[in-house]
């Protein structure tokens, strides 16, 4: 597609269940990320996929949180045993290699754990 | 480790007004420095950037200037429009890691 697209848009979900976050990148950009936008709190890196190197998950605020990249291209952030405090928008991005500054951001998806 | 600092908003403005956005960083290297812009309803765009110090990036009216002695990377535009009006975020990257942002900040243009 013609820029970086995340489904679903909007996500309410009950305190404990699971949900999965999916980003489709741009076509043939080798890197994606992952950010959490909180209100007051700016933009949390989460994690980042580069190539078939090994992601960077430095951000990931808990062991509830993992994300894969199938093929190269599609993304799934999972988020297992929601807590209130994950309610946040989700932002994925992608660019060429490490052209970080080129990134390319999606609208995000809103969860709200209620 | 390297994070950046931005003025807390909102910033209300009236059209053609002077806008200034500060952003400060701490890094332990030369990071390159950004700017990205959130318009309503809309995604994160890159606005301008500068990858060395005393690099001057610019972009529909906006500047800002790599400051390395100062470690700043302020927003300026001479005057603004209400379609200006968004969220800027100020970020910095080593390109070995992901952009760090700050917190943003909403700037409001009236006519």
């Amino acid at each position: 597609g013609a820029g970086v697209s995340q489904s679903p848009s909007n996500k309410v979900t009950e305190k404990g269940k699971d949900v999965e976050l999916r980003c489709d990148p741009i076509s043939g950009h080798t890197a994606l990320y992952w950010y959490r936008q909180s209100l007051g709190q700016g933009l949390e890196f989460l994690i980042y996929f580069q190539g078939n190197s090994a992601p960077d998950k430095s951000g990931l605020p808990s062991d509830r949180f993992s994300a894969e990249r199938t093929g190269g291209s599609v993304s799934t952030l999972t988020i297992q045993r929601t807590q209130q405090e994950d309610s946040a928008v989700y932002l994925c991005a992608s660019s060429l290699e490490r052209e970080v500054s080129e990134a390319f951001f999606g609208q995000g998806t809103r969860l709200t754990v209620v | 480790g390297d994070s950046v600092t931005q003025m807390e908003g909102p910033v209300t403005l009236s059209e053609e007004a002077f806008l200034t956005i500060n952003c400060t960083y701490t890094a332990t290297g030369y990071p390159s420095l950004f700017w990205y812009v959130q318009y309503p309803g809309e995604g994160l765009q890159l606005l301008l950037k500068a990858t060395k110090a005393d690099d001057k990036g610019s972009n529909k009216g906006f500047e800002a200037t790599y400051r390395k002695e100062t470690t700043s990377f302020h927003l300026e535009k001479g005057s603004v429009q209400v379609s200006d009006s968004a969220v800027y975020f100020c970020a910095l990257s080593d390109g070995m890691t992901a952009l760090i942002f700050g917190k943003g900040t909403t700037l409001s243009v009236s006519s």
